[in-house]
């Protein structure tokens, strides 16, 4: 079964402090990985997009790993703001008889405080 | 804004009103979606339309009607909905159903439905 699981479900850290969330997926057959940031009451926006071969992708203050291998991606935040308050959510493209599904896991809700 | 606009951003209906949601986009994309974002919860897809075609209904209730007038334009219909119903309803759009690696969704806002 496809599905994508991430983890903490919520986070709170102090401003100007590092973070790491991570998302474990069994999808097949693989095809790529987004993470998403979701600011409350706002659609998602897409922040980094890995495929099979790409090991690190760097967004700004964010970077996204991935290891196909073990099927774990990460997403490190640096030096967070309070504006990085929001829901960051892990999606995994399946390819399939020519098109695509997109499986989404339940996001990390991040609160950066002052 | 991200190019796709929701409206409205806010609604709150009965169970036996009939209201619609509206998606609208300019990016030339071919491919539409309805989601449902419920807390907690992964996001559900609902309905895909792929050059104004219906390609997926992710068995949904028939008190959600669909219907895409064109490429640009996505309409989620509302009648007898229950309190269960209550969620952020995200529209999307990408390239088409066939391209993805260099692609993928733009989300618009949402519309937040509540039912009483």
């Amino acid at each position: 079964k496809n599905q994508v699981e991430q983890s903490p479900q919520s986070l709170i850290i102090l401003e100007g402090k590092n973070c790491t969330l991570q998302c474990n997926y069994t999808v097949s057959p693989f095809s790529n990985l987004r993470w998403y940031k979701q600011d409350t009451g706002r659609g998602p926006v897409s922040l980094t997009i890995m495929t099979f071969s790409e090991n690190t992708k760097s967004n700004g203050r964010y970077t996204a790993t991935l290891d196909a291998d073990t099927k774990q991606s990460s997403l490190h935040i640096t030096a967070s703001q309070l504006s990085d308050s929001a829901s960051y959510i892990c999606v995994v493209s399946a390819r399939g008889s020519g098109t695509y599904k997109y499986i989404f896991g339940t996001g990390t809700r991040l609160k950066v405080l002052a | 804004e991200t190019g796709v606009t929701q409206t409205p951003r806010h609604l709150v209906m009965g169970m036996t009103n009939k209201k619609s949601l509206k998606c609208e986009q300019h990016l030339g994309h071919n491919a539409m979606y309805w989601y449902k974002q419920s807390a907690k919860k992964p996001l559900e897809l609902m309905f895909v339309y792929n050059f104004k075609e219906q390609t997926e209904n992710n068995s949904v209730p028939s008190r959600f009607s669909p219907e895409c007038p064109n490429s640009s334009h996505l309409f989620l219909h509302l009648h007898t909905l229950q309190p269960e119903d209550s969620a952020l309803y995200l529209c999307a759009s990408s390239q088409d159903l066939e391209r993805d690696i260099n692609y993928g969704y733009t989300f618009g806002s949402g519309t937040r439905l509540t039912v009483v």
